[in-house]
């Protein structure tokens, strides 16, 4: 199975408040999982990503956590800004270098 | 250092004809992959190019096909088109086939009519 599954679909947070996505998968031959950001008319940029071996990466105000037990990983996102209002997209990357993707979370911070 | 470019940025076509999307990587990056965008179906991989072979396919029929030129840069082409294909289709380029981060370029819009 090479499915990520990502929920919520959408997700409305106040302004300093915090943001969580999830995401789980199935296949254990993903050996990368990377986060990505899509603001309208642009395309995904990376924005954290983190290895199996790994539980937790922090860069700024955006943590992953990653059970690889429950082959489950999810995004945090600390005090959110109005400026984070995006699209998100988890993804695994297959030991090849394919990359699959979540279906995306619609997440809008109000100020 | 320019970042994924994709041009056109934009297309208008009709049901049965033919286009060409064209992407230049990073310079540097010699892999390309190709994705196509829906709101119903998110981000499904197309193909994957590295030194002008094809190395990774997605489950897209044999009207989508691409290829890759010895300075990097590809272009994907969609023949007989359908209403279905309208999408966005992205570009991304990683330094090498197996690099786990990809960079994508903003994509070009299509609008089959």
């Amino acid at each position: 199975q090479q499915q990520v599954k990502q929920s919520p679909q959408s997700l409305i947070v106040q302004k300093g408040g915090i943001s969580i996505i999830n995401c789980a998968y199935e296949n254990t031959a993903f050996d990368y999982f990377p986060w990505y950001q899509q603001f309208p008319g642009k395309g995904p940029a990376l924005l954290i990503a983190i290895r199996p071996d790994v539980s937790e990466k922090k860069e700024g105000r955006f943590t992953i956590s990653f059970n690889k037990s429950a082959k489950q990983f999810s995004l945090h996102i600390m005090d959110s800004q109005p400026g984070d209002s995006a699209t998100y997209f988890c993804a695994a990357v297959l030991n090849t270098g394919k990359l699959i993707f979540g279906q995306g979370t619609t997440l809008q911070v109000k100020p | 250092k320019a970042g994924v470019t994709q041009t056109p940025r934009y297309l208008i076509k009709t049901r049965g004809q033919q286009v060409t999307l064209s992407c230049s990587p990073i310079s540097g990056h010699r892999s390309v992959s190709w994705y196509q965008q829906t709101p119903g179906q998110g981000l499904q991989f197309l193909f994957e190019y590295f030194s002008e072979t094809q190395r990774n396919k997605g489950n897209f029929p044999g009207r989508f096909s691409g290829r890759q030129f010895s300075n990097s840069r590809s272009e994907m082409n969609v023949s007989t088109l359908e209403l279905g294909d309208s999408a966005l289709y992205l570009c991304a380029s990683s330094l090498a086939p197996g690099s786990n981060e990809q960079f994508f370029g903003p994509g070009t819009r299509l609008t089959v009519l």
